[in-house]
């Protein structure tokens, strides 16, 4: 299994409030991802990362920052949470480079964020 | 028109038999594709990825593509009950590898 942890695994928490996911890897990938999961929208794109401080916008950003100081950690931040932001949030990461570009993404075991 | 499209399902298979999943692609610039197996409450598992036209087989499955009419198969010859989840396909258009995905398609195999 590719050396990815989410932490935590688990959340539940109000609105209003801020909450940080975190993406750990040990494979020394340059590219990291967040997804989020939900019925009928399947996966969906929220951020990603290139490099180290190098990070765009996916399809549905908006709520959502993130933040790469190190390869190895990718953190997902939720500013004020609402209540449509209730998910399950994968992180995934790409051996792609700038060579070899169409490399297959491989996910964490998930994080499941429930707001109230 | 969604970017990737796929049957909700559920494709029921009798145990033995071949299951074929299709999905299609609006975007004529995605150059690599990916089929994941999601079982239920995990995350995406990589099955199989192709770059090329053609067929692309790893033990009981294959991968088709055809960029021509933009579409992407799988198939599963002899199904077993543990290939019983969703299949999620996925296209990328290469720059940042970001993946788009279908809704997926759910598999069930009856014994």
């Amino acid at each position: 299994d590719a050396g990815i942890t989410q932490s935590p695994r688990h959340k539940v928490t109000e609105t209003g409030t801020p909450v940080t996911l975190r993406c750990h890897q040990t494979e020394n990938h340059r590219y990291m991802y967040w997804y989020r999961q939900d019925p009928g929208h399947g996966l969906r794109l929220i951020h990603y990362s290139y490099g180290v401080k190098d990070t765009d916008k996916g399809e549905v950003s908006d709520g959502y920052s993130v933040s790469r100081s190190k390869t190895e950690d990718f953190l997902l931040t939720l500013e004020s949470a609402t209540s449509s932001q209730t998910s399950v949030y994968f992180c995934a990461i790409s051996a792609s480079n700038n060579s070899n570009s169409n490399q297959p993404q491989h996910f964490g075991d998930g994080t499941r964020l429930s707001i109230l | 028109q969604k970017e990737v499209e796929q049957n909700s399902g559920p494709l029921s298979v009798p145990e033995g038999a071949i299951a074929s999943l299709n999905c299609t692609y609006s975007d004529r610039g995605s150059q690599s594709f990916f089929w994941y197996r999601q079982y239920s409450g995990k995350s995406p598992e990589l099955i199989m990825f192709i770059y090329s036209n053609g067929d692309k087989e790893d033990g009981r499955f294959t991968a088709q593509l055809n960029k021509a009419s933009q579409y992407v198969s799988l198939l599963i010859r002899d199904s077993q009950p543990s290939d019983s989840a969703t299949y999620l396909c996925a296209v990328s258009k290469a720059a940042g590898n970001k993946l788009t995905f279908g809704g997926g398609t759910r598999v069930l195999v009856k014994p």
